[in-house]
């Protein structure tokens, strides 16, 4: 695709519930990174696929955040038993081959609101 | 661990003017990345530009131009000519040269007003 997408663009649920965010990157691009965004933050990284495998996990909060990409395309970050906490923005980026020196192009984020 | 310290909030420019943000980090690293991203209300980050700790020469992108101090670990953006267009928040990020280390640490950004 041209560029990152991410869907819904923003999503309102109520405490304890389930979501499923979804990012769909870069045509070609080998890794994809999510990040958390929370009001007057700078993004927070929570989780690095390198093709369909976790790479690194390291920023997942706890054990209510799992993210999966079976296909090594397409990604779904799923937030179970969701807090008011979680409310924030979710970016997800993507880079050709997760080196060091390559861009991570972002999409425009999920507005996830915990009422 | 990596931390990105960006001590202006906000900043304010009057258009065709020139301003500076700051960007100290810490590391015990040699070898890194650093970038600055621009965050408009849309909320996509768009890299603005990119430094190679192993290069001295500070990068430049047309109107975008850093000044990077390794020694003093710091890495501050100016913009020259500024436009309206250029309104946004502005993210300092670090990226270790290191294999398993491919995250971005970012700083708490500064929010950038252009007036006409």
């Amino acid at each position: 695709g041209a560029g990152v997408s991410q869907t819904p663009s923003n999503k309102v649920t109520e405490k304890g519930k389930y979501v499923e965010l979804r990012c769909d990157p870069i045509s070609g691009h080998t890794a994809l990174y999510w990040y958390r965004q929370s009001l007057g933050q700078g993004p927070e990284f929570l989780i690095y696929f390198q093709g369909t495998g976790a790479a690194d996990d390291s920023g997942l909060p706890n054990d209510r955040f799992f993210a999966v990409r079976p296909e090594g395309s397409v990604s779904t970050l799923k937030i179970q038993r969701t807090e008011r906490g979680d409310s924030a923005v979710y970016l997800c980026a993507s880079s050709l081959m997760g080196q060091p020196q390559e861009t991570q192009y972002f999409g425009p984020g999920t507005r996830l609101l915990v009422l | 661990a990596q931390t990105v310290t960006q001590s202006q909030p906000e900043m304010s420019v009057q258009e065709a003017e020139t301003v500076t943000l700051s960007c100290t980090y810490d590391t015990s690293e040699s070898d890194y990345y650093l970038f600055w991203y621009k965050q408009p209300p849309s909320r996509q980050m768009i890299l603005v530009i990119r430094q190679e700790a192993y290069k001295q020469q500070n990068a430049t992108e047309n109107r975008f131009s850093v000044n990077f101090q390794k020694a003093a670990k710091s890495f501050s953006l100016k913009i020259s000519d500024s436009q309206l267009g250029d309104a946004a928040m502005y993210f300092c990020a670090y990226r270790s040269a290191r294999g398993g280390s491919e995250k971005l640490v970012f700083g708490k950004g500064t929010k950038l007003t252009v007036n006409p």
